[in-house]
Parts: structure tokens; C-alpha cells; sequence
């Protein structure tokens, strides 16, 4: 079935340094979705994209949906302690109604100060 | 505050106890969704309703989830029976447009002793 792997499964980097990490898969996705999860809170969406090459911004993230349309990359410039968390990469379920998603396994960040 | 809002935020149970969540959605939503997570792993959807009509189901909602949107606003999610690989974070979410921009609630998660 679909799968998203994530990678790295997690990050330890120093404040103020550039992150980036990807999310594949064995199959095509027409949409590729960002979320972050905070301890104890539900999944937020941070970038949306829908177009393969598409190259979205969101303050310090930006995230491209690859030309392949089996990936896609999240980067956050200059982080900051408020961005630890976990990152899921998500995508439509194939045969599924819309807003059945697959979510990938997460890519845990920690910022040290 | 218009944010999804579930109750209760945690409940511990003992095994073969009943439990109920309850998901009130963003208002103008008409779309809601319930969603498992489980420790180390993205969401796994569980069920949709467009206004109360439940519109799709996934495998993992075994004969003993139940779920209701009675009035196509509030929802909520039974566990009868419930056994220790229930325990998990459930989360609910919903949406307006299909455009598969989710908005997640803070989840109710559920520990089965």
C-alpha cells in the first residue's frame, strides 16, 4: 500500500542553523502537505502544495513538491527553540475520500539554545 | 475561539470499559474527521461525515468504534469494550473546502490500563 517515509527520523541542531528534511514514496501524490505537531496537541498544517515543482513559503519554512511527484522537502531557515517538534509529510489516501490522508512517520527537530 | 475543540483531553480507563470523545468542529465546517495516533506514528484516519451522514469508514474502525454526527455539527467517538491496544491519541479534525487543508483539534488521548 501507499507509504511515506520520512527522513531523518530526527534532528538535533544548534539555534539559528538551516534544517531540511524529505518525505518519498513508492507512488505519486497530487498534493503534498506539511504538518508540525507539538507535544500533546494536534497536528498543524503549515504549507500546502499542489503542483509538481511548486516552491511555497511560509515565513522561515519553504517546502517544494518535486518534479517527480514522489517527494517533496520541507526547510526551515535560521531555527529558533520554538520550532522543535514533529514534522509530517501527508499526502491523499488513493482510493480513499478526500481528507483520508497517509502521513509519514514524523521527523523529530530539536533546537538547542 | 472558532478552533476544533475536543473533550475530554485525556481519560484513562480500565480494560473493557466504555469511553466516549466528544468533537465540536469548526462551525462553517461541514466536513469532519476522526483520526488515531499512536506512539512514534503519524495519524491514521479512522472515518469521515459530510454534515451527519458518515461517508467513509477505514479497517481500523473495528465493530466496536462507533461514530455519530447527529445534527451535522458536534461529534463524537464510542469505544465499547475497550482493550490496551486502544490506547492512543485520538484526534479529531475538520474542514470546509476539499482541498485537503485539514485543522486539527488538541486530541483526546486515551490510556487503557
Amino acid at each position: 500500500g501507499q507509504q511515506l517515509n520520512q527522513s531523518p527520523q530526527s534532528m538535533f541542531i544548534q539555534e539559528g542553523e538551516d534544517v531540511s528534511m524529505n518525505c518519498t514514496s513508492s507512488s505519486i501524490f497530487n498534493t503534498w502537505l506539511w504538518y508540525k505537531q507539538d507535544p500533546g496537541e494536534g497536528p498543524v498544517l503549515l504549507i500546502a502544495l499542489y503542483k509538481a515543482g511548486e516552491l511555497t513559503s511560509n515565513g522561515r519554512l519553504t517546502a517544494q513538491f518535486g518534479i517527480t511527484r514522489k517527494d517533496s522537502f520541507l526547510n526551515i531557515s535560521a531555527s529558533i527553540p520554538s520550532d522543535v517538534g514533529i514534522y509530517f509529510c501527508a499526502g491523499p489516501n488513493y482510493g480513499g475520500s478526500q481528507g483520508n490522508l497517509i502521513f509519514g512517520k514524523g521527523t523529530k527537530l530539536s533546537v538547542k539554545p | 475561539d472558532t478552533g476544533v475543540s475536543q473533550d475530554p483531553r485525556h481519560k484513562i480507563t480500565k480494560r473493557g470499559q466504555n469511553v466516549t470523545f466528544r468533537c465540536d468542529p469548526i462551525s462553517e465546517h461541514n466536513r469532519l474527521y476522526w483520526y488515531r495516533q499512536t506512539l512514534g506514528q503519524g495519524p491514521e484516519f479512522l472515518t469521515y461525515f459530510q454534515n451527519e451522514a458518515q461517508l467513509e469508514k477505514s479497517r481500523l474502525l473495528s465493530d466496536r468504534f462507533s461514530a455519530e454526527r447527529p445534527k451535522g455539527s458536534f461529534s463524537t467517538l464510542e469505544i465499547q469494550r475497550t482493550e490496551q491496544g486502544d490506547s492512543a491519541m485520538y484526534l479529531c479534525a475538520s474542514s470546509l473546502v476539499v482541498t485537503g487543508e485539514l485543522f486539527f483539534g488538541e486530541g483526546s488521548r486515551l490510556t487503557v490500563l
